[in-house]
C-alpha cells in the first residue's frame, strides 16, 4: 500500500517564477490539504480539497492556488514567487470517511527561491 | 482561533531513559482529535500516536503514551525506552472534523547513547 508521495524532492526557482507540486494521496483516500512549513516552524495549513473542490483555505494570498483531479491527486500552484516562499510544502491525506480525522502525510517538497 | 502551544524547544534523553514532551492548546470545542508527529531529518511527518478528546483514557503505543488533561487543555507524550531512533522534532497537532490541523512549533529531542 503506497503512502503519500509528492514530486518533486527539491526545487530552486527565482523570484517572480511560477513552481506547481504534485501529490498522490494514500490509497483509499479522498481529501489532500497542503502545508508550509518554514524552516524551524511547524506547518501552517495551506488549503484543503475534497471532490475537486477547494473545502477550506488558511491565510494565504491569492497567489497560492490549488487543484485536484478526479483520481484525488493534487497539485499545488505559487505564482510570482517571493523569497519568503522558500520552505518545505507538505501534503497530507485523509479519508472523509474515517472517523478518526487522522492525516497522512507525504515526504515533502524542498522548495528555495532565489 | 485554536492554537497549539510546545514551550520545550530542545529535549534531551539518555538511551533506555524516560522523557515527557509538553503540549498545551486553547479551544472552546469539546469535541476533537490530538495527535504527536514526529518528524525526523529525512523530512516525512509520522504519527506517532492520537487521543480523541470524548475518550479519557488515555492513548497507548508500544513505546509511546500520552497524558491527555481535557480540562487543563494539556497533551503531554511521555516515550518510554527512549531509542536513538526516536530522535526527531515532535510536534503536537490540533484536528476537529478534518479540517486545517493546527500545529505548535515543535520539540527537537535528542537521544543520547
Amino acid at each position: 500500500d503506497a503512502g503519500v508521495t509528492q514530486s518533486p524532492t527539491h526545487l530552486i526557482k527565482t523570484r517572480g517564477q511560477q513552481v506547481t507540486l504534485r501529490c498522490s494521496p494514500k490509497s483509499g483516500h479522498d481529501t489532500v490539504s497542503w502545508y508550509q512549513q518554514a524552516l524551524g516552524q511547524g506547518p501552517q495549513f495551506i488549503f484543503q480539497y475534497y471532490e475537486e473542490e477547494e473545502r477550506q483555505r488558511g491565510n494565504f494570498p491569492d497567489r497560492f492556488s490549488g487543484h485536484q483531479f478526479p483520481n484525488y491527486s493534487s497539485e499545488l500552484n505559487v505564482n510570482a514567487l517571493l523569497l519568503g516562499d522558500s520552505a518545505l510544502y507538505l501534503c497530507a491525506s485523509s479519508a472523509t470517511s474515517s472517523p478518526q480525522e487522522t492525516q497522512y502525510f507525504g515526504p515533502g517538497t524542498r522548495l528555495l527561491v532565489l | 482561533a485554536q492554537t497549539v502551544t510546545q514551550s520545550q524547544p530542545e529535549m534531551s534523553v539518555q538511551e533506555a531513559e524516560t522523557v515527557t514532551l509538553s503540549c498545551t492548546y486553547d479551544t472552546s470545542e469539546s469535541d476533537y482529535y490530538l495527535f504527536w508527529y514526529k518528524q525526523p531529518p529525512s523530512r516525512q511527518m509520522i504519527l506517532v500516536i492520537r487521543q480523541e478528546a470524548y475518550k479519557q483514557q488515555n492513548a497507548t503505543e508500544n513505546r509511546f503514551s500520552v497524558n491527555f488533561q481535557k480540562a487543563a487543555k494539556s497533551f503531554s507524550l511521555k516515550i518510554s525506552d527512549s531509542q536513538l531512533g526516536d530522535a526527531a522534532m515532535y510536534f503536537c497537532a490540533y484536528n476537529r472534523y478534518n479540517n486545517d490541523m493546527r500545529f505548535g512549533a515543535g520539540t527537537r529531542l535528542t537521544v543520547k547513547p
